[in-house]
């Protein structure tokens, strides 16, 4: 069982908006604001969208955000494209004994 | 640019050792910037953080594998490496090596090197 709750699948037709949650506990995500997301497209390597719980690395389209709120941190993708599809895995800075865990992992389905 | 470049044995048998090394291009492993780190997956399954170097020798792992894990840094060959004893088919997985920043999250990765544990 992994450390960070996701949801398994979330789901939209292009031009929409989802969120995916990330729900992690008071000495993970809720102690820190070092929440990051990545985006793993089949047989590729995992991608940096989201670090720090909201900024975006140079080069990541701004229809990408997060947030937090608590224990639980979010990844909305605004105007959703084809391109998008893909698994989404939220992590967490967990304090130093634990470091760093991950969610399970959200697979985006553009209808 | 950072590139991290995995390599290893493709097929380990149970109860050996699992060793992988990452080689590092385009900056140097005694940065001050960077928790060299691995990452796993297994088939269909998530992501899995095993552990992260330091330049200053620090090790951090995950508290599941802690007790097998050793991960280790030849700044000779800007290389780190991977140390996996006594391993079983929950180990068959695909490992990366990333380049961790304690604030700005992992944003250099390997392209993953699939590791099979079968006698």
């Amino acid at each position: 069982q992994s450390a960070l709750t996701q949801p398994a699948s979330v789901s939209g037709s292009p031009g929409q908006s989802i969120t995916i949650s990330c729900t992690g506990t008071s000495s993970d995500v809720g102690s820190y604001n070092l929440v990051s997301w990545y985006q793993q497209h089949p047989g590729k390597a995992p991608k940096l969208m989201i670090y720090e719980g909201s900024k975006r690395p140079s080069g990541v389209s701004n229809r990408f955000s997060g947030s937090k709120s608590g224990n639980t941190a979010s990844l909305t993708i605004s105007g959703l494209q084809a391109e998008d599809e893909a698994d989404y895995y939220c992590c967490s800075y967990a304090g130093s004994s634990t470091f760093w865990v991950f969610g399970g992992g959200t697979k985006l389905t553009v209808l | 640019q950072l590139q991290l470049q995995e390599s290893g044995p493709g097929l380990v048998k149970p109860s050996e050792t699992l060793s992988l090394t990452c080689t590092v291009s385009g900056g140097s492993i005694s940065s001050s910037s960077y928790y060299w780190g691995w990452i796993r997956q297994p088939p269909g399954k998530g992501l899995e953080w095993i552990g992260s170097i330091y330049y200053s020798g620090s090790t951090y792992y995950n508290p599941s594998l802690k007790s097998r894990v050793t991960i280790s840094v030849d700044t000779s060959k800007n290389q780190f490496s991977l140390k996996l004893s006594s391993v079983t088919a929950a180990d068959t997985a695909v490992y990366y090596c990333a380049s961790p920043r304690f604030l700005e999250g992992m944003d250099v990765w390997g392209k993953g090197t699939t590791v099979t544990v079968s006698s």
